[in-house]
């Protein structure tokens, strides 16, 4: 399968604190894209990282790829209850060759 | 950026009958696209719907059970044909204006057949 997985599957913590979460996957890449979805509802695109650079910053987000080892992460820093949600990292060569990942559920308690 | 109207919201369906959800979007975009995403699981793209041809499908996706109408470049529909229980979930329409860029998604459709 080409799908990314996340890492990891679930993740709680504290209003203020960093969350991280990791994904891998198997095939190349042109890019690698975060998407958040709350509550089961559409997706929202929050970062993308071309394959030929290794860390990108978005407000309180930064997000670093290393195709070495096929991975990425996601660091949200300052995290807020409304951060919660779940976030997907989707991998592929086009916007019609995209896998999305099994997806990191955070949990940001106020 | 794209905005994306996806309609219905949610619905509850009946065994063996049919839904048709619409996506409007407010600019032209090059490609559209439908993704289904079951409980709790990721997304997976049922089809690239193309503007005055045939529907694009993947592996697993039929047009039988999932016909696509893309009659310009800002509308589309999706069918889902003789419902089962197996057919709840989330179905999200997206779209892109360049190839390897962004998805832009609708708000999605959550689907229950009983």
């Amino acid at each position: 399968s080409q799908q990314g997985e996340e890492d990891p599957q679930a993740l709680s913590i504290q209003e203020g604190e960093n969350a991280t979460m990791n994904c891998s996957y198997k095939t190349s890449i042109n890019n690698l894209q975060w998407y958040r979805q709350n509550s089961g509802r559409g997706l929202v695109h929050l970062i993308l990282i071309r394959s030929n650079e290794r860390e990108k910053h978005s407000g309180r987000l930064r997000v670093t790829l290393d195709t070495s080892k096929k991975s990425s992460s996601l660091l949200i820093t300052a995290s807020r209850a409304a951060d919660t949600a779940s976030y997907f990292c989707a991998t592929g060569t086009g916007a019609n060759n995209l896998f999305f990942g099994t997806g990191t559920r955070l949990t940001v308690i106020p | 950026s794209a905005v994306i109207s996806q309609k219905p919201s949610r619905d509850i369906c009946q065994r063996g009958t049919s839904l048709t959800i619409q996506c409007q979007v407010d600019s032209q975009v090059t490609m559209m696209f439908w993704y289904r995403q079951q409980p709790g699981q990721s997304l997976t793209l049922i089809a690239t719907a193309n503007q005055g041809s045939e529907a694009t499908y993947e592996s697993g996706f039929v047009i039988d059970k999932f016909p696509i109408s893309r009659p310009n470049l800002t509308f589309s529909t999706l069918t889902v044909s003789n419902m089962s229980p197996e057919d709840s979930s989330i179905y999200l329409c997206s779209v892109s204006d360049r190839p390897n860029e962004k998805l832009f998604f609708g708000s999605g459709t959550q689907l229950s057949v009983l």
